[in-house]
């Protein structure tokens, strides 16, 4: 089952400009994972936020986490036309090994040049 | 470099034939991998968790003998389709945690790069 929904589905925009995607998820979580996906790919895991974290940055990348709203945001800024892509947020991850990710619904992000 | 290699990336079957993907972990031993089935433009649903040396666990509504699961060692798995339909065409995708990472970056999967099935 997914865990939550990504908000909005389809996101095109100039390059340059900053992309915003959110994520909402249902359960209490320990970790939120964000992942992005290349058209007929497999996921490349971009940034971990921890459930006691509120902000996170990595790069052009900002992650943050509001786990009373049970929501996330993923913030590029600057976007380049190589940001081009699926991205989708992930729940369910722990230390242990057998823990599965849940994944949200993904955004489709398109980055004109 | 990949840590998880997933092979073929594309097969092309007739109906009523079998097909098998496999899953390596090439820089650590998994215990456990997992299996996903992902459809055009759509997320990835979680089908089964593979677990080395033992069976795996399904997800509800995913049928156990139509997708067999092997996971011999602690470097692979294998998902065969059987009997194949169209209907099972599909993106398949299998990732596995490296039980060494730990800290910021021990809750992180690592991805095959998926195989694309299509079934005529």
């Amino acid at each position: 089952s997914q865990q939550g929904e990504e908000d909005p589905q389809a996101l095109s925009i100039q390059e340059g400009e900053n992309a915003t995607m959110n994520c909402s998820y249902k359960t209490s979580i320990n970790n939120l994972q964000w992942y992005r996906q290349n058209s007929g790919r497999g996921l490349v895991h971009l940034i971990l936020i921890r459930s006691n974290e509120r902000e996170k940055h990595s790069g052009r990348l900002r992650v943050t986490l509001d786990t009373s709203k049970k929501s996330s945001s993923l913030l590029i800024t600057a976007s380049r036309a190589a940001d081009t892509a699926s991205y989708f947020c992930a729940t369910g991850g722990g230390n242990s090994g057998n823990t599965p990710l849940v994944f949200g619904k993904g955004t489709r992000l398109s980055v004109i040049a | 470099g990949a840590v998880v290699s997933q092979h073929p990336s594309r097969v092309i079957c007739k109906s009523g034939t079998s097909v098998k993907i496999e899953c390596r972990s090439l820089d650590f031993q998994a215990t456990t991998m997992f299996w996903y089935r992902q459809f055009p433009k759509k997320s990835l649903m979680l089908m089964a968790t593979s677990n080395e040396g033992s069976k795996a666990t399904y997800e509800q509504g995913v049928e156990k003998d139509k997708f067999l699961i092997n996971h011999a060692s602690l470097t692979l798995s294998t998902l065969t389709v059987t009997s194949a339909h169209p209907e099972d065409s599909s993106f398949y995708i299998c990732s596995a945690r490296n039980p060494h990472t730990t800290g910021v970056r021990g809750g992180e999967l690592f991805f095959g790069e998926g195989s694309r099935l299509t079934v005529l």
